[in-house]
């Protein structure tokens, strides 16, 4: 049964700072890897996806990377903004989508 | 960019009454999701529908719960005779292809206030 488990369960930086999100599953035999944002009392903003085949994603200051074999994947983000508080929610397909239960990041002005 | 539209925003129900929430899918799509959040917990799958049948359930998704496809548009998961733990968001998605090589597409969910 595939988990999904996200360290740090919630980070707080300086803004201007370089960040990286963690995120592991047991079962390595995924077709996709999908991070997604979401806001207090919000909804899910799909953020970057990355198919098996590949091992990086890039979106402006964000870039996801995914090692299938050690069974993990990272979200960095690059000279992190206020803006850029919310939850982050790493979540694999499995028939449906496991979700991990994320990382709150609250970035300091 | 099409999106998937979830009303209402916000439902406040009485503890034992029905509840409809309801969802439009994207236009093209033929796979559908429901999932829950607990306040503070994890996104939670309840079922997926497909061909106008439903794929796959969670053990979350009791007889409690239904979902219809009732015309070509909108997507309905129904909670009968709601309790206290009912209480959370919950969000539908869509997307065209098995969840497996294409991405869902997230409604901004619906509140579930259950008194």
């Amino acid at each position: 049964k595939q988990e999904v488990t996200q360290i740090p369960a919630a980070l707080s930086v300086p803004e201007g700072e370089n960040l990286v999100l963690n995120c592991s599953f047991t079962d390595s035999a995924i077709y996709n890897l999908q991070w997604f944002r979401q806001d207090p009392g919000k909804g899910l903003t799909s953020l970057l996806l990355i198919q098996s085949s590949q091992r990086e994603q890039t979106s402006g200051r964000l870039n996801a990377s995914l090692d299938k074999s050690s069974g993990r994947s990272t979200l960095y983000i690059a000279a992190s903004q206020p803006g850029d508080s919310a939850t982050y929610l790493c979540a694999v397909p499995d028939d449906k989508i496991i979700f991990g239960k994320g990382t709150r990041l609250h970035i300091l002005p | 960019e099409p999106e998937v539209t979830q009303t209402p925003s916000h439902q406040v129900t009485q503890m034992g009454q029905e509840v409809i929430l309801r969802c439009v899918p994207i236009s093209n799509h033929l796979y559908f999701y429901w999932y829950r959040q607990i306040l503070g917990q994890k996104v939670e799958f309840l079922v997926s529908f497909y061909n106008n049948e439903i794929s796959e359930k969670s053990e979350i998704f009791d007889d409690q719960f239904s979902v219809e496809r009732p015309d070509g548009s909108n997507f309905t998961l129904k909670i009968r005779s709601t309790k206290l733990e009912d209480s959370a968001m919950y969000f539908c998605a869509s997307t065209w292809d098995r969840v497996a090589d294409q991405p869902q597409h997230f409604g901004d969910g619906t509140r579930l206030s259950i008194l």
